[in-house]
Parts: structure tokens; sequence; C-alpha cells
């Protein structure tokens, strides 16, 4: 493994289901971020984890739920999957929380749809 | 509230210089970011500016006015490689993201 990977790739899901992306890293990066990417709409945080055992709120926390185990996973959740949800979700790692001083490294990402 | 304005689409030819410029709205503000999303990829970081002025980066460039609340990516000598979606973000202690631009370069 090198940097951080993402799993699945892709996934149609349907509408009520659970679901969980998987995201590793294997930089021993301290902070880790979860983002959507709608089209027009950019990038949005969704939860983010300064360190393992802690994390936090995003822009778009509803709807989802994340953990951090340990330094290297951080995996987000979707209870009960609405077709809002549809979205391509990035990982990303930073060697530290202080910021964008901190350069953020983006896993390839997962495309989910929720019929 | 918060918000970063860009240009949604730019074009230009090959060998050109292009400048795609990112005004914010911010309630704290850190430094202004850039990064490179190709289509289908992942977004990359480009550049970061904490203060006044302009950094340098071989072919790319960025500049920030933090009195003028506004910032920009130069790109000199563009390339076919160089079309991509380019995403300025505030620094806040989180990156806020703008919307993207998508560059377009022609032969």
């Amino acid at each position: 493994i090198a940097g951080i990977t993402q799993a699945p790739t892709s996934q149609i899901l349907a509408a009520g289901r659970r679901m969980t992306l998987r995201c590793t890293q294997d930089m021993r990066h301290n902070a880790m971020y979860w983002y959507r990417q709608d089209l027009g709409l950019g990038l949005r945080l969704i939860h983010y984890s300064n360190t393992a055992g802690t994390t936090g709120k995003g822009e778009v926390p509803d709807g989802y739920s994340v953990s951090r185990a340990n330094t290297d996973d951080f995996p987000l959740t979707l209870a009960s999957a609405v077709p809002s949800q549809t979205s391509v979700y990035f990982c990303a790692s930073s060697d530290t929380s202080g910021g964008a001083a901190d350069t953020q490294y983006f896993g390839p990402g997962t495309r989910l749809t929720v019929l | 509230g918060q918000s970063l304005e860009q240009p949604s689409e730019v074009t230009a030819v090959e060998g050109a210089i292009v400048q795609i410029n990112c005004t914010y709205q911010t309630s704290g503000f850190y430094g202004l970011s850039w990064y490179q999303q190709h289509d289908g990829g992942a977004p990359t970081f480009l550049s970061y500016n904490a203060l006044d002025g302009l950094e340098e980066t071989g072919r790319f460039s960025s500049f920030l006015s933090r009195s003028d609340s506004y910032g920009y990516l130069l790109l000199q000598e563009l390339q076919m490689k160089d079309s991509a979606s380019y995403f300025c973000a505030v620094d806040t202690d989180k990156l806020i993201f703008g919307t993207g631009t998508r560059l377009q370069v022609f032969p």
C-alpha cells in the first residue's frame, strides 16, 4: 500500500441500506478527512479526525458517522442511505491538524449511487 | 457565512498563460491553497499561500492579497496535460473548497 486507499471503487446501493466506505492510509498522518464531491458544488467536508480516537463534524455531517480506532483507518458509515447521498466520496489525510499548511493527500474516491 | 468564488470555466491554447482568480469571504483565515483535479481523478495539492505575495513553483505560481480577500493561480507555458479542474481552498482551520474552475487547453 502506498498513500491512501479507498474501498469500494464504486457501489450501487438501495435506499435504506447501511453502507461503510473504507479508507486506509500508510503515511502515519495524524489527521484524516472525508469529503463528498457533487457536480457544481466542489468538495464539502463531512467529518474529520485530528488524531486517533477523536472525530469532528464538518459542513455536511447529517446522515454520516465516522470512527477513528487507529491511525491508519477512517471508515465512513451511512446508516440508512438516501438518494441525496449519491456522490463521489474522497478520503484525505494530512501530517498534522494545523490546517492547509499541511498538504492534504487524497484517496482515489468512491463513487456511490443510492437508488 | 463563508463563500469562495472562482470562474466556472477557462479556455486557452497550448503555450499560453492563464490566470484563475479566487475571491473569498470567511470568518477565519490562515491561508489559501490550490488543488488540481483531472477528470475521474483525485485532487492533488499545488500550492499554499499564508502571506501576501507570489509563490512560484515551476510553471505554476500562486498569489495572495489578504487585504483584498483575493488570490489567483497563474499557469504558464500551458500544456495539454494541464486540462483539469482547479480548486481554491481557504484554510479556516479546516479547508473550505471553491466550486472549481475547469481549464480546457486546446492545441
